[in-house]
């Protein structure tokens, strides 16, 4: 079974308007950790944001906001007046288990965010 | 964030030939670190996991002959695709772990051409 699932292979987005990317994820692990990426098309993967399993509050970061729904299992990640810089391939990523023993990341299929001008 | 570093950017080569892709951790040291390949337009998948002064660790189906993994030291990983093959053709990305919340941070990536 898929563990992380992105559902919208692509998306448009008007400039300095919000979109919300969409991440469910899968899992029996009380512990984990759920990451957001961007990978523009130069291809370096870009740490946006992290949300820790028992983490109280939703993260955010700057401009970019994760919406944590723990019963759903859902982390959408919302990213506020895109730019055009925005323009990139969204990942979405789970750790599962202890941060500090070795894990693994599983990806999900990604979304691309095109920003119109 | 901690910085990771893979070279070289992009390589093309020969069917037949041997590619060997670096991967370091600049600021710290990784005594695990990750490679993935991605095709265009598709998730990263994990190839295999390197431990420093250990044999790395295979995913399913990735071949150990044919993708070599080296961590000889704790800032260094490097994958040697031996005997390569034009369907070798692909996005290879490397990552290690740092920080308080030992998160991952990625390489640059290489993204390797069989001609």
């Amino acid at each position: 079974a898929q563990k992380i699932t992105q559902t919208q292979p692509g998306m448009f987005v008007q400039e300095k308007e919000a979109v919300t990317l969409d991440c469910t994820y899968d899992t029996s692990d009380p512990s984990y950790g759920l990451f957001w990426y961007k990978q523009p098309s130069s291809g370096e993967m870009i740490f946006l944001i992290y949300q820790g399993s028992y983490d109280q509050q939703n993260a955010t970061e700057g401009r970019y906001s994760l919406n944590f729904q723990k019963a759903r299992k859902s982390a959408n990640l919302v990213i506020s007046a895109s730019q055009l810089g925005d323009s990139a391939m969204y990942f979405c990523a789970m750790r599962e288990g202890n941060p500090f023993n070795d894990y693994k990341l599983s990806f999900g299929a990604g979304t691309t965010v095109t920003v119109r001008a | 964030g901690a910085v990771v570093s893979q070279h070289p950017s992009r390589v093309i080569c020969k069917s037949g030939t041997s590619v060997k892709i670096e991967c370091r951790s600049l600021d710290f040291q990784a005594t695990t670190m990750f490679w993935y390949r991605q095709f265009p337009k598709q998730s990263l998948m994990l190839m295999a996991t390197s431990n420093e002064g250990s044999k790395a660790t295979y995913e399913q189906g990735v071949e150990k002959d044919k993708f070599l993994i080296n961590h000889a030291s704790l800032t260094l990983s490097t994958l040697t695709v031996t005997s390569a093959h034009p369907e070798d053709s692909s996005f290879y990305i490397c990552s290690a772990r740092a920080g308080a919340k030992n998160e991952a941070f990625f390489g640059q990536g290489t993204r390797l051409t069989v001609v």
